[in-house]
C-alpha cells in the first residue's frame, strides 16, 4: 500500500522559532508537494518538487522554504514562524506526469501547527 | 488562472438517502482531469473518485458517481445509499499536467454530514 508520512501530527511552536515539517513516502515517487488547509480555503499549494534537489514554488511560498535532499523526504521549513502560519500543513506525492495514476496525489496523515 | 468553487460549506444526509455536492470550475483549456478527494475527521485525505475531461460518460464507483458538464464547467458528486462513513469534508479539485509534474488546485472544501 501506498503510504506517505508525517513527522508529527500536532505541532505547538513559539513566534520566531524555526520550524522543520517532515515528509516520507515510500512508493519511490518523484513528485511531491507541501499544502496548507484553512477552513473555508481549501487547500493551498505551498511549494513542490518533482525530483530530487529540485523545488518549485506555489501559490503561497511566503514564509516557507524546503529541502529534498532524497528522493523519499521532502521537508518544509519555516525559517521564523508567525502566528498567521497557524494551520494544517498536508505532504502528498505521486508519480510522474504522464504515468499511470501520475495525476493521483496520495497524501500524509497532516501535521497541525500551533504557533503561539 | 484556474479557479475551483465549492459553494455549499456544509451538507446533512440522512443515512441511506442521495445527496449531490456540488463543484464548478473555470478553465480555458480542453484536457484536463477533475477529482473529488474525501478527508474524513482526523483521517488521511483518499481519493474518491476521477473523470477526464475527454470522456464524455460521468465516472461511476460504487455508490459514488460524478455529473460533468464541461460546457458548463460544472462537476457534482452524488452519493447514493450515505452512510454513517461517508461523514468527511470532501473537496473537488481541478488536474493539469505540465512538463515534467502537473498541480492540483482545490476548492474550499464541503463538510458532509449523514445523521442516523
Amino acid at each position: 500500500d501506498v503510504k506517505v508520512t508525517q513527522s508529527s501530527r500536532y505541532l505547538v511552536k513559539r513566534t520566531g522559532e524555526k520550524v522543520f515539517l517532515e515528509c516520507v513516502q515510500d512508493m519511490d515517487h518523484e513528485n511531491m508537494f507541501w499544502y496548507r488547509q484553512d477552513p473555508g480555503l481549501g487547500l493551498r499549494l505551498i511549494y513542490f518538487s518533482y525530483d530530487v534537489k529540485m523545488k518549485e514554488k506555489g501559490d503561497i511560498p511566503e514564509g516557507y522554504s524546503v529541502s529534498r535532499e532524497k528522493k523519499e523526504r521532502f521537508s518544509l521549513i519555516l525559517e521564523s514562524a508567525s502566528t498567521n502560519q497557524t494551520s494544517m500543513y498536508l505532504c502528498a506525492s505521486t508519480p510522474p506526469a504522464g504515468t499511470w495514476r501520475g495525476d493521483e496525489q496520495f497524501f500524509g496523515p497532516g501535521t497541525r501547527l500551533t504557533v503561539l | 488562472a484556474q479557479t475551483v468553487t465549492q459553494s455549499q460549506p456544509e451538507m446533512s444526509v440522512q443515512e441511506a438517502e442521495t445527496v449531490t455536492l456540488s463543484c464548478t470550475y473555470d478553465t480555458s483549456e480542453n484536457n484536463y482531469y477533475l477529482f473529488w478527494y474525501k478527508q474524513p475527521p482526523s483521517r488521511q485525505m483518499i481519493l474518491v473518485i476521477r473523470q477526464e475531461a475527454y470522456k464524455q460518460q460521468n465516472a461511476t464507483e460504487n455508490r459514488f458517481s460524478v455529473n460533468f458538464q464541461k460546457a458548463a464547467k460544472s462537476f457534482s458528486l452524488k452519493i447514493s445509499d450515505s452512510q454513517l462513513g461517508d461523514t468527511a469534508m470532501y473537496f473537488c479539485a481541478y488536474y493539469q499536467g505540465s512538463g515534467n509534474t502537473g498541480k492540483l488546485i482545490f476548492g474550499q472544501g464541503t463538510t458532509l454530514q449523514v445523521k442516523p
